[in-house]
């Protein structure tokens, strides 16, 4: 599975939109691109995934380059309840997702 | 019912107790998985069930035994633990192809 990079820590006002970043320039042609957010001390919950198009859900919107080379989480009006550590994964399927260190969103009033 | 159970919630074990952890879902998904969290750390994987079969083992020793009685339950079997192994414990369940994992709360462990 290809390595993904993320920042380690986000800051972000109320109602603004964050813009996670994720690299993952050795992606295969076959790996989507998965998120997950993990809330303090509960289990990760699944945001979105994509694998070429951008995608968007009640909760987020993925935006995929079109080299497939990164992508960006948007949570387009962020509330103080987004505050997580937010993982991007690239895998082919969900056989086997390994998380990566992720980025600390903090949402500030 | 879209939910993933586990229990206890909280469990405080000494090295030499033998303890399990349980896991349910009535999702019909097909696939189970273990992950351990340290403080601080992403979770990693240590076991994945396919139709009930152990597909996936991370060099996991052999202090934890998991097991998959059917469909809907998976267990976690802990013997001669060691304090390292204090975490959180997470379950997770995925349908086939490229859905997502839904995951349970966790049971966090505690080895004295």
């Amino acid at each position: 599975d290809a390595k993904t990079t993320q920042p380690p820590s986000m800051d972000c006002a109320e109602g603004r939109a964050a813009n996670l970043p994720c690299n993952h320039s050795t992606i295969s042609g076959n790996e989507y691109v998965y998120w997950y957010r993990q809330i303090h001390s509960q289990g990760p919950q699944y945001i979105i995934h994509g694998l070429k198009n951008n995608e968007t859900n009640e909760m987020a919107s993925l935006i995929i380059t079109e080299d497939r080379k990164s992508s960006t989480l948007i949570l387009p009006h962020a509330t103080l309840r987004d505050t997580a550590v937010y993982y991007c994964i690239a895998a082919p399927n969900t056989d086997k997702l390994i998380f990566g260190t992720g980025t600390r969103l903090q949402v500030f009033p | 019912d879209t939910e993933v159970t586990q229990t206890p919630k909280h469990l405080v074990m000494g090295m030499t107790n033998k303890k399990s952890l349980k896991c349910e879902q009535h999702m019909g998904h097909r696939a189970m998985y273990w992950y351990k969290q340290k403080a601080k750390k992403p979770p990693e994987l240590m076991f994945v069930y396919s139709y009930e079969k152990l597909s996936i083992n991370e060099s996991v020793p052999s202090r934890f035994s998991p097991e998959c009685p059917n469909s809907s339950l998976l267990n976690l079997h802990l013997h001669a633990l060691q304090p390292e192994d204090s975490a959180l414990y997470l379950c997770a369940s995925s349908q086939s192809g490229d859905y997502g994992y839904t995951f349970g709360s966790g049971t966090r462990l505690t080895v004295v």
